[in-house]
Order: structure tokens, then C-alpha cells, then sequence
């Protein structure tokens, strides 16, 4: 069972460059997240998505892409990355009806380490 | 919208102190709620959770919480640290739609 599976694990870009972070959940989870994590700000939420077809924005969302074809996938696009834009990034999925009716907890990926010069 | 604040950013204790680490929410509606642990180098990994009940809950560990609805907090306790508990604790909040909501952190460093 391999859970939440990101790639790639580092990735250094310069500025104005374009890539996408992929995650992979292989639990059926209905629910699929980005979030960046930087120093004593925590996690912030940049897209999420309740479904296939469905994606709705975060408390940081600009300058980041997201598409949900599948149940499974929920790639993360950078169109033009900034410096601003290093951090280092975790996908987590739950399920919506994980325990007794309630939202479940978040499993996150092992992360993706970003650095942009 | 829902916001979660933890206390204290930093923690430093002795083996076999005991831990407790504030979390205070603001959310008008039905939550549930979590604590997490990253580990260095690590992703985050469910410590505990609260969805209704008995709000003294029990995690991994010998960490508990409690949930206290009039204060709108969900402190975190361990009655007494190990080396290995030296990590990142981030207590965050749900709903029912999925979003998730975490607080800034706190780094607990034990000294053995």
C-alpha cells in the first residue's frame, strides 16, 4: 500500500521556468491538497480538490496551477516559477468519510524540496 | 473562515518533563480536530484526533489531548518527553468538506 506518493523528491529551477509536481494516492481518497511549508509559517493550503473534475483554491494559490482528472492524480503546475516559490511542498489526501461519517485525517506524500534561483 | 493558533513556536525540556502545547481555534461551526508530528526530515503523521465524545483523547506515543469547546482549544499533553519526541507538532483543524486549516508549529527539542 503506498499511500501518497510524490515526485520528484528535489528539484532546482531558475526563475521563469515551468514544472509540475506530481502526487499519486492510491486510497480512493475523495479529498487531494497542496500545501507549502516554510519556516515558522507552517502549512498553507495553495489548491485542493473534493473530486474528479473539481479544484478550488487555497489561502496561497497564485502563480500555481492544479487540474483533478482522475480520483488518484492531482498534479501541481508552477508556470513561471519565482524565488518566492521555494519551499518545500507536501501533497496530502483524506478521505471524506474516513471515521464514523466524519472527515478523516490528511496522509501526506514524503514532499518535494523546491528551490528556485 | 477557520484559523488556528499554537502558543508557544519553541519548546525546550529535559527528559521526563512533561509537555503541554497550546492550540486555540476560531471556527463558528462543527470541527474536527488533529494533531500532527514531522519528525526531521520527515512528513507529517497523525499524533491524534478529536471528532466527538469523550474530548480526552488518546494518540500514539502516551500523547492525549483534550478539547475543550468553551475555550475553543485542544491542548496537547505528554506526561513525561523522550529524546526521541524532539519534532515539529502542528495542531490543525476540518471540517466535514475536507479543507484543513494548520496552526505555525511548534518545535519541541529534548534534551536527553
Amino acid at each position: 500500500n503506498a499511500g501518497v506518493t510524490q515526485t520528484p523528491k528535489f528539484q532546482v529551477l531558475k526563475t521563469g521556468q515551468s514544472m509540475t509536481l506530481q502526487c499519486a494516492q492510491d486510497m480512493n481518497h475523495e479529498y487531494m491538497s497542496w500545501y507549502r511549508q516554510d519556516p515558522g509559517m507552517g502549512l498553507r493550503l495553495i489548491h485542493y480538490s473534493v473530486g474528479a473534475g473539481i479544484t478550488d483554491q487555497g489561502e496561497v494559490p497564485n502563480g500555481y496551477n492544479v487540474s483533478r482528472s482522475t480520483t488518484e492524480d492531482f498534479p501541481l503546475r508552477l508556470l513561471s516559477a519565482a524565488p518566492s516559490q521555494t519551499s518545500v511542498y507536501f501533497c496530502a489526501s483524506l478521505s471524506l468519510l474516513g471515521d464514523r461519517g466524519h472527515t478523516g485525517e490528511l496522509f501526506f506524500g514524503e514532499g518535494s524540496r523546491l528551490t528556485v534561483l | 473562515a477557520q484559523s488556528v493558533s499554537q502558543h508557544n513556536h519553541h519548546v525546550i525540556l529535559s527528559e521526563a518533563a512533561s509537555l503541554e502545547l497550546g492550540c486555540n481555534y476560531s471556527y463558528g461551526g462543527t470541527v474536527n480536530l488533529f494533531w500532527y508530528v514531522q519528525y526531521p526530515g520527515q512528513h507529517l503523521q497523525l499524533l491524534l484526533k478529536y471528532f466527538s465524545g469523550d474530548p480526552l483523547v488518546k494518540g500514539i506515543k502516551g500523547f492525549e489531548a483534550e478539547f475543550i469547546k468553551s475555550k475553543f482549544s485542544f491542548n496537547l499533553r505528554k506526561p513525561s518527553v523522550q529524546w526521541s519526541d524532539t519534532a515539529e507538532y502542528f495542531c490543525a483543524v476540518n471540517t466535514n468538506a475536507g479543507k484543513s486549516t494548520f496552526g505555525d508549529g511548534t518545535t519541541l527539542t529534548v534534551k536527553p
